[in-house]
């Protein structure tokens, strides 16, 4: 099955800053990648995913970029905010969503 | 607005006891999920089903068993609960597109159910 591994296990930056979260995969036949974020007590919930045939998407202050040949894509957040503090998750699906082990950042005011 | 609603909170449950964790979504989705939520383990994927009466092992299926009887309810079933299990479960419903190699969609997460195993 798939294999989804997530770098950093954590991050801080100040405010203003910008963000990356990287993950990797292994199943070629993955064609869906969300990322979800998770407050504390809270539900995950998607803010951002791509699909295998497209290489970046943006939307206001978070990015997506996958590299299909070498089995990666990133979360780039810019401009970061103190409510951006949560646990973010990364995923890759073929029907079977699979979780890396998540990225707690923490944005400093 | 998609639900997922699952059926506790909060379970306490005894050490060989037999578990039932029910999760039930409105909105009509063919894949249904059960994971396990640890700190510094992220989701760990126990069971998925893509269909109704199908299920397919995830990474973690042992002491674990499913049921999908009807396609709007995915049920966990810890056969004989021991206190490794206790964690986080969390239910997930997605939409499936159907095409020539097919297309997942965004999951939605139930509340979770905080399960402890004394």
């Amino acid at each position: 099955g798939e294999n989804v591994e997530q770098h950093p296990s954590t991050l801080s930056v100040q405010e203003g800053d910008s963000a990356v979260i990287k993950c990797t995969y292994s199943d070629s036949a993955s064609n869906y990648f969300p990322w979800y974020k998770q407050e504390l007590g809270k539900r995950p919930q998607l803010i951002i995913d791509i699909r295998s045939n497209v290489g970046e998407k943006k939307d206001q202050r978070i990015a997506v970029t996958l590299n299909k040949t070498a089995k990666h894509f990133s979360l780039h957040i810019t401009e970061t905010q103190p409510e951006d503090s949560a646990v973010y998750f990364c995923a890759a699906s073929s029907n079977d969503m699979r979780f890396g082990a998540g990225t707690r950042l923490t944005v400093k005011p | 607005d998609v639900k997922v609603t699952q059926s506790s909170r909060y379970l306490v449950k005894r050490t060989g006891e037999k578990v039932f964790l029910e999760c039930v979504q409105d909105m009509d989705h063919e894949n249904m999920f059960w994971y396990r939520q640890d700190p510094g383990l992220g989701l760990r994927l126990i069971y998925f089903s893509y269909d109704v009466k199908m299920k397919e092992k995830g990474d973690i299926p042992e002491g674990y068993s499913v049921s999908r009887e009807k396609k709007e309810r995915f049920s966990l079933i810890l056969e004989s609960a021991s206190t490794n299990q206790t964690s986080m479960y969390l239910c997930a419903s997605s939409l499936w597109i159907r095409g020539r190699t097919g297309w997942d969609t965004e999951a939605f997460f139930g509340q979770g159910t905080r399960l402890t195993v004394v």
